[in-house]
């Protein structure tokens, strides 16, 4: 299987508090990106890290990517219960366009 | 911009019967479709990818017969499911791609509850 791990499976803070997600794929990547979803609904999309690109930031948001770990992480800065949902990286192989998601992280930010 | 819609955004249907989604990209033109289905509380799994004008190419593991992927526009991809079973419920999602700054960035859609009984 393609699919990619994170961890942690859920995390519930408070509001305030930063959240931090982590995702480790297996294949080399053109670039790996973040979704969020809500409860039995569609994604959206929440940023795009390129494979030559090791930090990026939009926002609240702050996405690493470690290439020799093949691993990535997501930090959401100074949590709100509307982050509460379900977070998921995906990553696009070199040469190909289609996406494989990783097992998500479920996020409860408590007011 | 980017826009995905879905028909129907929910469905109940018995065994045995057929059931058509619809995927439609409203404000640009997608060469790629792609479909996706998720069981609760768990990750997308990528059932086909579709081109438009081509036949879809399917993930292993997913039936081309069970699961007919149509592309016919730039604008439009159903997927039918054929002969439905409960097994077959799940949350369906599409996305479409399009080329921004060189990188293939995929929209997606609301997603299908389909209910089989």
């Amino acid at each position: 299987s393609q699919q990619g791990e994170e961890d942690p499976q859920a995390l519930s803070i408070q509001e305030g508090e930063n959240a931090t997600m982590n995702c480790s794929y297996k294949t080399s990547i053109n670039n790996l990106q973040w979704y969020r979803q809500n409860s039995g609904r569609g994604l959206v999309h929440l940023i795009l890290i390129r494979s030559n690109e090791r930090e990026k930031h939009s926002g609240r948001l702050r996405v690493t990517l470690d290439t020799s770990k093949k691993s990535s992480s997501l930090l959401i800065t100074a949590s709100r219960a509307a982050d509460t949902a379900s977070y998921f990286c995906a990553t696009a192989k070199t040469g190909a366009n289609n996406l494989f998601f990783g097992t998500g992280t479920r996020l409860t930010v408590i007011p | 911009g980017a826009v995905v819609s879905q028909h129907p955004s929910w469905v109940i249907c018995k065994s045995g019967t057929s059931v058509k989604i619809e995927c439609r990209s409203l404000d640009f033109q997608a060469t790629t479709m792609f479909w996706y289905r998720q069981f609760p509380k768990q990750s997308l799994m990528l059932m086909a990818t579709s081109n438009e004008g081509s036949k879809a190419t399917y993930e292993q593991g997913v039936e081309k017969d069970k699961f007919l992927i149509n592309h016919a526009s730039l604008t439009l991809s159903t997927l039918t499911v054929t002969s439905a079973h409960p097994e077959d419920s799940s949350f369906y999602i599409c996305s479409a791609g399009r080329r921004e700054q060189g990188t293939d960035t995929q929209y997606f859609g609301p997603g299908t509850r389909l209910t089989v009984l």
